[in-house]
């Protein structure tokens, strides 16, 4: 099993739509949870952070966080065509005597007019 | 501006060869990092370093090396014992490992095989 598993993709929405990207973790423990977005040929950027149970919202962005269920989402509301990029999840994992970042392979997302 | 630059932006290898992928930061960041991302696939650590002369091994370390003598600065040199090189590699940095909180990354730099 995948120590962060998202669904590749690609996920098709038209513009306006809700976009859903969900993303599940198999450490128990882990505390701190992150979606970057990635344009093609760029580099990540942070877009959310979430470290409690519930949602986060920032602007067209929600984060959702369920410890229980192990797994976190992001919802895109009144996506745009510029929201098209791949979104990687990303969890803090302590593993091998360190704490460090575990990313998914991402989910990619092309908003259509 | 503040921020993180990665040179070259393509470079290509030959077989039996190193080469140095150079990242330099003025953000004042203790900690950097190098990632290795290959199509379809999530972000693996190479390297990381936390202060100055001190770094340690990731996931992926093998075939590849760092040095750490100044802050702003943390080379990766992939060498000729890295059999498929391939990929585009990120170097990041942030204020402390601890939380990972928010990362910057570089603008990548695209390593291809001749």
């Amino acid at each position: 099993q995948k120590e962060v598993e998202q669904n590749s993709g690609p996920l098709s929405v038209p513009e306006g739509a809700i976009a859903s990207l969900n993303c599940t973790y198999s450490d128990r423990v882990s505390q701190s949870f992150f979606w970057y977005r990635q344009y093609s040929g760029k580099s990540p950027e942070l877009i959310m952070s979430i470290y409690s149970n519930g949602d986060k919202e920032d602007g067209r962005f929600t984060a959702q966080l369920n410890k229980a269920s192990q797994y976190v989402s992001l919802l895109i509301r009144d996506s745009q065509p510029s929201d098209s990029a791949t979104y990687l999840c990303a969890v803090l994992m302590f593993s091998g005597g360190y704490n460090k970042l575990i990313f998914g392979a991402g989910t990619r997302l092309a908003v259509h007019p | 501006d503040g921020g993180i630059t990665q040179s070259p932006k393509y470079l290509f290898r030959k077989e039996g060869q190193n080469v140095t992928l150079s990242c330099e930061q003025n953000l004042n960041h203790d900690a950097m990092y190098w990632y290795r991302q290959d199509p379809g696939q999530g972000l693996r650590l190479i390297y990381y370093s936390q202060i100055v002369n001190d770094f340690q091994k990731g996931d992926i370390a093998e075939g590849y090396s760092v040095s750490r003598e100044k802050k702003e600065s943390f080379p990766l040199t992939v060498t000729s014992a890295q059999k498929n090189p391939t990929a585009f590699y990120l170097c990041a940095s942030n204020l402390a490992t601890a939380t990972y909180e928010k990362l910057f990354f570089g603008s990548g730099t695209q390593l291809s095989v001749l």
